[in-house]
């Protein structure tokens, strides 16, 4: 069974852009949620989806959005970049079964705003 | 955002020696997992506890669930030069269940 996909992998933006970041959950999976991970604040919470709602959030300002697809796939948005957006972006997708809170990684998309 | 205090930082070892690590929170989760990731991926799950007291193995790997839910330890067996990597706890809440807190990580480098 294939992983969880991301694309790009790499991404250079300019201040002030926009980005969008696409996840492939695992087949099967419902849930996709996002985090960001950067070296001083380690791996936060962004979102989480099920089925094409958002279900939790953390605490990122409303510049970060996302959406997901009736198919489980997933984007991101961060608009009005900063320079403090610099991080890995990781999706994770999890099974949603009753008992299990396991989630599964993608290799992650490395956001680099100059 | 909200972190696990997660010790130690980092570790050199040697190889074929036992490694632990723990994992603190001033909150009660009713599930830890613990992640490995290796340079430029994302983490991979190595263990999931979801009952207080839960000791389980993964191949040369033993994680605790500590009886008071405010705690887990990661212990690693006669390690080899694979197990480089930085190692985090992560932990959740019935509802939230998406929602993983993270730890600070642990980086483990072994020598031969």
């Amino acid at each position: 069974k294939a992983g969880v996909t991301q694309t790009p992998r790499y991404l250079i933006k300019t201040r002030g852009q926009q980005v969008t970041l696409s996840c492939s959950p695992i087949s099967g999976h419902r849930s996709v949620s996002w985090y960001q991970q950067t070296p001083g604040q380690g791996l936060q919470f962004l979102f989480e989806y099920f089925s094409e709602t958002q279900r939790n959030k953390g605490n990122f300002p409303g510049r970060f959005s996302g959406r997901q697809f009736s198919n489980s796939r997933s984007e991101m948005n961060v608009s009005t970049l900063e320079l403090g957006d610099s991080a890995l972006y990781l999706c994770a997708s999890s099974l949603e079964a009753v008992v299990s809170y396991e989630q599964y990684f993608g290799p992650g998309t490395r956001l680099t705003v100059t | 955002g909200q972190q696990l205090n997660q010790s130690p930082q980092s570790m050199f070892i040697q190889e074929g020696e036992d490694v632990s690590m723990n994992c603190t929170s001033s909150s009660i989760f009713n599930t830890w997992l613990w992640y490995k990731q290796d340079p430029g991926e994302g983490p991979v799950l190595l263990i999931a506890l979801y009952k207080a007291g839960e000791l389980t193995s993964n191949g040369r790997l033993t994680a605790q669930f500590g009886i008071t839910r405010k705690d887990s330890f990661l212990n690693i067996s006669a390690s080899i030069p694979s197990d480089v990597g930085i190692y985090f706890c992560a932990a959740t809440n019935t509802g939230t269940a998406s929602k993983l807190t993270f730890g600070t990580g642990t980086r483990l480098q072994v020598t031969l």
